[in-house]
């Protein structure tokens, strides 16, 4: 059974820190996501990693994906205000090694509620 | 935006009470998904669709059934809705597998009583 563990599960930054998220998943697979969630909103995708050190970065956030350590990170650089949301990593079990396909079935971390501070 | 409503939006029912969820899409995309949201729990999944009538089993799918006569729609039903079921309930859609990410509809807050 496929385990996603995000960590922190709780941040509290000031403005102009920086930090990382961390996404430790439990079985092979080289198919990643990063989504945002605003309180009461939906979900909306930020990155899709699909291979060994795929790097993605968009503004202040930049992800990164090692299927060896089975591991991504979500870096947040010099925090914002509007930055404060929760952030999940979703993990698509299939993988080009495996073959075969998983139908696109996600499992998520329990997500990372980031809140930045003036 | 990808073009994926849900219906209803709020729902409280009773206990016993049978519930249908409805997610229509635009985007004549093949896949689609159910998940529930709980606190700590992230998004689970509770069946997925790979076709019309093509609907399989996900993490959390005791006490759902689904059902897909059209492309554009993906029902799901909650034969006797219990409290345990009280969730936040996303559609999401997918194009191709592996290299597109699944996009989400706004949700379905339904409580049971």
């Amino acid at each position: 059974e496929l385990k996603v563990e995000q960590n922190p599960l709780f941040l509290s930054m000031q403005e102009g820190k920086n930090y990382t998220i961390y996404c430790n998943y439990s079985t092979t697979s080289d198919r990643l996501y990063w989504y945002r969630q605003d309180p009461g909103k939906s979900l909306e995708s930020l990155f899709v990693l699909l291979s060994n050190g795929a790097v993605k970065q968009e503004g202040r956030l930049m992800a990164s994906l090692d299927t060896k350590a089975r591991l991504s990170t979500l870096h947040i650089t010099a925090a914002v205000h509007d930055l404060s949301a929760t952030y999940f990593c979703a993990v698509d079990k299939a993988s080009a090694d495996a073959g075969g396909t998983s139908y696109g079935k996600l499992t998520f971390g329990q997500g990372t509620i980031l809140t930045v501070h003036p | 935006d990808a073009g994926i409503t849900q219906s209803p939006r709020h729902k409280v029912t009773e206990t016993g009470t049978p519930v249908t969820l409805r997610c229509h899409q635009t985007e004549n995309h093949r896949y689609m998904y159910w998940y529930r949201q709980d606190p700590g729990h992230g998004l689970r999944l509770i069946h997925y669709s790979y076709g019309v009538k093509d609907t399989d089993k996900g993490e959390v799918s005791d006490g759902y059934s689904v059902s897909r006569s059209k492309t554009e729609d993906f029902l799901l039903t909650l034969e006797s809705a219990t409290s345990s079921q009280t969730s936040v309930y996303f559609c999401a859609i997918s194009a191709i597998l592996g290299r597109f990410e699944q996009f989400f509809g706004p949700g379905t807050r339904l409580t049971v009583l």
